[in-house]
């Protein structure tokens, strides 16, 4: 099982300031990496595949970056809306996640 | 509009069965591998099941590896878990997630709202 580990655990921003979230994999997982966007009582929502692609209707602020091991999810400029729970998960081999980055105010 | 509509969760005894149900619909069910992922409460997300469009290739996670078994109906536009010898730790909300692909290895882009799945005597 590849395993990930976000880093840090929390993130306190204030708004309009930079994000940054770390994600590291036990192997390389190649480009086949996710991130994803979890608020309080809802469902994800699937913001980046393929590292650095984001997906349908996601704001320009959210970028991805990384590959191998070692992957980055910037956010440019927080908005009140982002402040949430990210994820990161491979899916190179059978897919696993992250344990999360809150990102709080 | 595409979504996805889970159902079946719900109280069951430790030892005991549960089949949980995705109902998909706005897209071509046939043509995308389907997920189901659990949140255990006030944890983060572990995936359960995927498997791909023409359930050629299944896999399971390690802590449900021989007790739960995925399946889908692709004339239904349905999803299926099929859980037994159900343990407290399964104890979780769990995601019926579209993946973004034809094969498990992929994305997922399309989540439904999730089905609560309790365990306790």
């Amino acid at each position: 099982e590849v395993v990930m580990t976000q880093s840090p655990a929390t993130l306190s921003v204030s708004p309009g300031e930079r994000a940054t979230l770390s994600c590291r994999a036990s192997q390389s997982v190649s480009s086949n990496l996710a991130w994803y966007q979890q608020k309080p009582g809802q469902a994800p929502r699937l913001l980046i595949y393929g590292a650095s692609t984001r997906a349908t209707g996601i704001p320009a602020r959210f970028s991805g970056s990384g590959s191998g091991t070692e992957f980055t999810l910037t956010i440019s400029s927080l908005q009140s809306e982002d402040f949430a729970v990210y994820y990161c998960q491979q899916y190179d081999y059978w897919p696993t996640f992250g344990q999360g980055t809150k990102v709080d105010i | 509009e595409v979504q996805l509509v889970e159902s079946g969760g719900g109280l069951v005894q430790p030892g005991r069965s549960l089949r949980l149900s995705c109902a998909a619909s706005g897209f071509t069910f046939d043509d995308y591998a389907m997920h189901w992922v659990r949140q255990g409460p006030g944890k983060g997300l572990e995936w359960v099941s995927g498997i791909s469009w023409d359930s050629g290739s299944i896999g399971y996670g390690d802590s449900v590896k021989g007790r739960f078994t995925i399946s889908r109906d692709n004339a239904k536009n349905s999803l299926y878990l099929q859980m037994s010898s159900l343990r407290a730790e399964d104890m979780a909300l769990y995601y019926c997630a579209k993946g973004s692909e034809s094969y498990v290895q992929g994305g997922m882009d399309v989540w439904g709202q999730g089905t609560t799945v309790t365990v306790s005597s």
